[in-house]
């Protein structure tokens, strides 16, 4: 089956700074990436994903990569706010439609 | 928040005892989904069930069981076979096998302890 991993499990960054969380991925056939936020004490929620067919995805100031080759997807966030602090799973899809999700990266930004 | 929802929010029950988990949507999702969340484990897959009356085991479903009886409502039940069932539990919904619509939306959640 699938097994993601996700790196890193902490990330404490400054008010301001740019944020990264890389995933990687087994399954070859996997070919929907998305990536969830889960503040504390609330349910996760989708942020941004990515396709296959895509090597890059924006949305203000979140975006993610994908190199399929290397099967690799990574989250980056710019300009980070302390309301970026949040939990962050990525996950993985194929033709099951049944996600596989990282371990989830605590990112705390300090003001 | 509306669209999946959870009750109750917290629960507590001694050892040795079942307890059923509610999860309801009026999203008219063909999917639901179980999962459990642990301090650095991820969100496992429990059960899940991608069409009324039919449902599959995930990654971790010893000591639990559920039911697809109706399109909403996918209870389920945490057995005293279960080994530690103290965790949040959280229940999601899609669309199934519409390639546009990966997304899953997740319920509240229930914080299970039992002692």
């Amino acid at each position: 089956g699938e097994n993601v991993e996700q790196h890193p499990s902490t990330l404490s960054v400054q008010e301001g700074d740019s944020a990264v969380i890389k995933c990687t991925y087994s399954d070859s056939a996997s070919n929907y990436f998305p990536w969830y936020k889960q503040e504390l004490g609330k349910r996760p929620q989708l942020i941004i994903d990515i396709r296959s067919n895509v090597g890059e995805k924006k949305d203000q100031r979140i975006a993610v990569t994908l190199n399929k080759t290397a099967k690799h997807f990574s989250l980056h966030i710019t300009e980070t706010q302390p309301e970026d602090s949040a939990v962050y799973f990525c996950a993985a899809l194929g033709g099951s439609y049944i996600p596989t999700f990282g371990r989830g990266t605590s990112l705390i930004v300090h003001p | 928040d509306g669209g999946i929802t959870q009750s109750p929010k917290y629960l507590f029950r001694k050892e040795g005892q079942n307890v059923t988990l509610s999860c309801e949507q009026n999203l008219n999702h063909d999917a639901m989904y179980w999962y459990r969340q642990d301090p650095g484990q991820g969100l496992r897959l429990i059960y899940y069930s991608q069409i009324v009356n039919d449902f599959q085991k995930g990654d971790i479903a010893e000591g639990y069981s559920v039911s697809r009886e109706k399109k909403e409502s996918f209870p389920l039940t945490v057995t005293s076979a279960q080994k530690n069932p103290t965790a949040f539990y959280l229940c999601a919904s899609s669309t199934s096998g519409h390639p546009n619509s990966y997304e899953q939306y997740f319920g509240p959640g229930t914080r299970l302890t039992v002692t």
